[in-house]
């Protein structure tokens, strides 16, 4: 089985700020995917950065990057330079190499104040 | 634009009248999938379809049918619709089912059902 976890329900910080939202996982695969995804109040889901469980270089998009510590489990997401747009909820989520769908964590909401 | 497109956004219903929930992408992609999310609960896959003509379960099919019968369209079925089926729902896609295949998800449909 698979499972994401993440403790922070809530995160505050200020714009231009960095900040850090929480992701451990849970996996028997040795093959699998680690993904981060925003949800706006208007509820899409936007794709933002993927980790591959063999990737030896921490992923990087823009302002997201991903902090990938294998031994840990441990896939956190990093905002540099917080905008007042990235007020959202923000998911980490899992693909395994025996199951096609994503197992996902129960989100962080993160607000960025002026 | 690589995109998935579902349609309709928002649609508020009454109980027992059947819907069709349309998903379309255009990015070739061979593997589509459906999932509600509710509060609590998270996303919970409905259906998948690896390819044309192959559809299989996900956690919570009951009360949904789904059918592959091009590659690049997956309804969404709700034969006769019921209360706890108001959700919001997501269909995605990939390229594949592999762990490295980013799934990327349409804007979202907000059903109600009365």
């Amino acid at each position: 089985a698979q499972k994401i976890t993440q403790t922070q329900p809530g995160m505050f910080v200020q714009e231009k700020e960095a900040v850090t939202l929480d992701c451990t996982y849970d996996t028997s695969d040795q093959s699998y995917g680690l993904f981060w995804y925003k949800q706006p109040s208007s509820g899409e889901m936007i794709f933002l950065i993927y980790q591959g469980s063999y990737d030896e270089q921490n992923a990087t998009e823009g302002r997201y990057s991903l902090n990938f510590q294998k031994a840990r489990k441990s896939a956190n997401l990093v905002i540099s330079a917080s905008q007042l747009g990235d007020s959202a909820m923000y998911f980490c989520a899992m693909r395994g190499s025996g199951y096609s769908t994503l197992t996902f964590g129960k989100g962080t909401m993160l607000l960025v104040s002026p | 634009e690589a995109q998935v497109t579902q349609n309709p956004r928002y649609l508020i219903t009454v109980t027992g009248k059947k819907l069709t929930v349309t998903c379309s992408q255009n990015m070739n992609h061979e593997y589509m999938s459906w999932y509600r999310q509710d509060p609590g609960l998270g996303l919970r896959q409905i259906y998948y379809s690896m390819n044309v003509e192959v559809t299989d379960k996900g956690d919570v099919p009951e009360g949904y049918k789904v059918s592959r019968k091009e590659k690049r369209n997956f309804p969404l079925i709700l034969e006769s619709p019921s209360p706890n089926q108001t959700s919001l729902y997501f269909c995605a896609s990939s390229r594949g089912q592999s762990p490295g295949n980013t799934i990327y998800f349409g804007e979202g449909s907000w059903l109600t059902v009365v």
